[in-house]
């Protein structure tokens, strides 16, 4: 069975401070992996998506991917209470499927 | 770019009735869409994918002549729940494969939520 773990939450930041929110995956075979950010009673929308071990930015956002570790993070930076949702990890095993974890939720106080 | 939309927003309709979901690629072509459920407070649940001119192929445990799905245009999936029931009720997703930006990625779209009464 293959899995995607994320922490519940919630993960509570004040504003303006770095949000830092984790997912580990079981495939080692996993090719690329996506965040997708979930406002309550919302559809997902994707914030990125990375493939490549390393960093990849985007404005205050950054992905971050060890496939060694067979982990990958997402950072949020400045963080604003606009920001306050359930942020989705998922990893595409390929044929376009992906396989998501149940997410985090994230709270930011101002 | 890679905009989906959902249509309708919400429907409530009466047990046993069937209730049709349209999914919508506005400004790419998808030649694979998915379909998702959402209960309240758990995760995404794949139901099927959807592929343009063929039958889908639906996750284990999902009825395939209760959710009826067709793909007749690269742009166009529709969702049909038929004999709706209470247990029925959900948030239905859809989304829409796209490798606009370099990498397959599924965009998605704004859901519909069922009530079934």
């Amino acid at each position: 069975q293959k899995e995607v773990e994320q922490n519940s939450g919630p993960l509570s930041v004040p504003e303006g401070a770095i949000a830092s929110l984790n997912c580990t995956y079981s495939d080692r075979g996993s090719q690329s992996f996506f965040w997708y950010r979930q406002y309550s009673g919302k559809s997902p929308e994707l914030i990125m998506f990375i493939y490549s071990n390393g960093d990849k930015e985007d404005g205050r956002f950054t992905a971050q991917l060890n496939k060694a570790s067979q982990y990958v993070s997402l950072l949020i930076r400045d963080s604003q209470p606009s920001d306050s949702a359930t942020y989705l990890c998922a990893v595409n095993e390929g044929y376009s499927t992906l396989t998501f974890g149940k997410g985090t939720m994230l709270l930011v106080s101002p | 770019g890679a905009v989906v939309s959902q249509h309708p927003s919400w429907v409530i309709c009466k047990s046993g009735t069937s209730v049709k979901i349209e999914c919508r690629s506005l400004d790419f072509q998808a030649t694979t869409m998915f379909w998702y459920r959402q209960f309240p407070k758990q995760s995404l649940m794949l139901m099927a994918t959807s592929n343009e001119g063929s039958k889908a192929t639906y996750e284990q445990g999902v009825e395939k002549d209760k959710f009826l799905i067709n793909h007749a245009s690269l742009t166009l999936s529709t969702l049909t729940v038929t004999s709706a029931h209470p247990e029925d009720s959900s948030f239905y997703i859809c989304s829409a494969l796209s490798g606009l930006a370099g990498s397959d990625t599924q965009y998605f779209g704004p859901g519909t939520r069922l009530t079934v009464l």
